[in-house]
């Protein structure tokens, strides 16, 4: 069956430190990867997106990979700050042939950083 | 503020009625989206539409539909209410219609069904 799996517990990290988020998808051929935040109550806010001939993406302190053998996300933040606290989801696009913008999100990781 | 605007922000109702959420797009956005959040279930992906036409469909119960109007505003009807319909709506904007595009989140509309 068609799964995308994040880490379920929430990441604790200190402030400072590098946070890596995990997204693992099965039985999808996503073309692209997008990664969302998103704060309680809210709406997700877009952060990057990486194609699938890309290995990596990098804005700022945020970087993601992007690798289609291990069919597997990283998301990583360098020096995260408290302000980094949010829920993080990953989400396929370009499933099959059709060129729309539907988005199969995962269920998301809650990242907390501590000052 | 992504631009994207919702109403209304909360909504209460009893089973077995019928509700109506709007969304306004992004100046300049041609394509709308809406997905439903529930805590089991997450967000998942209803339908798509492009400059008025449908582009994409998820697994939107036969009980919803949606409509893009000509000045490409959105409304979402849901109907025959059932308590497992309380969620998080969010309406999402993109540019275009493709795979390679970013949505713009609006704030979601809270449907509370009793």
């Amino acid at each position: 069956s068609q799964k995308i799996e994040q880490n379920s517990e929430a990441l604790n990290i200190q402030e400072g430190k590098t946070a890596t988020l995990t997204c693992n998808y099965t039985n999808y051929s996503p073309a692209y990867l997008q990664w969302y935040r998103q704060d309680p109550g809210r709406g997700p806010v877009f952060l990057l997106l990486i194609r699938e001939n890309e290995k990596e993406k990098r804005k700022e302190r945020l970087k993601v990979t992007f690798d289609t053998t291990l069919k597997q996300s990283l998301f990583h933040i360098t020096a995260s700050q408290p302000a980094d606290s949010a829920t993080y989801l990953c989400a396929l696009a370009g499933l099959g042939s059709s060129n729309t913008g539907k988005l199969i999100f995962g269920q998301g990781t809650t990242l907390q950083v501590k000052p | 503020d992504s631009g994207v605007t919702q109403t209304p922000k909360h909504l209460i109702t009893a089973t077995g009625q019928r509700v109506t959420l709007r969304c306004s797009p992004r100046s300049g956005d041609l394509s709308v989206y809406w997905y439903q959040q529930s805590l089991d279930q997450g967000l998942q992906f209803l339908i798509q539409y492009y400059n008025g036409e449908e582009r994409a469909k998820g697994n939107i119960l036969e009980r919803f539909s949606a409509q893009q109007f000509p000045d490409l505003h959105s409304e979402l009807n849901l109907s025959s209410l059932e308590l497992g319909d309380s969620a998080l709506y969010f309406c999402a904007s993109s540019v275009s219609a493709g795979v390679s595009n970013e949505q713009f989140f609006g704030p979601g509309t809270r449907l509370t069904v009793l």
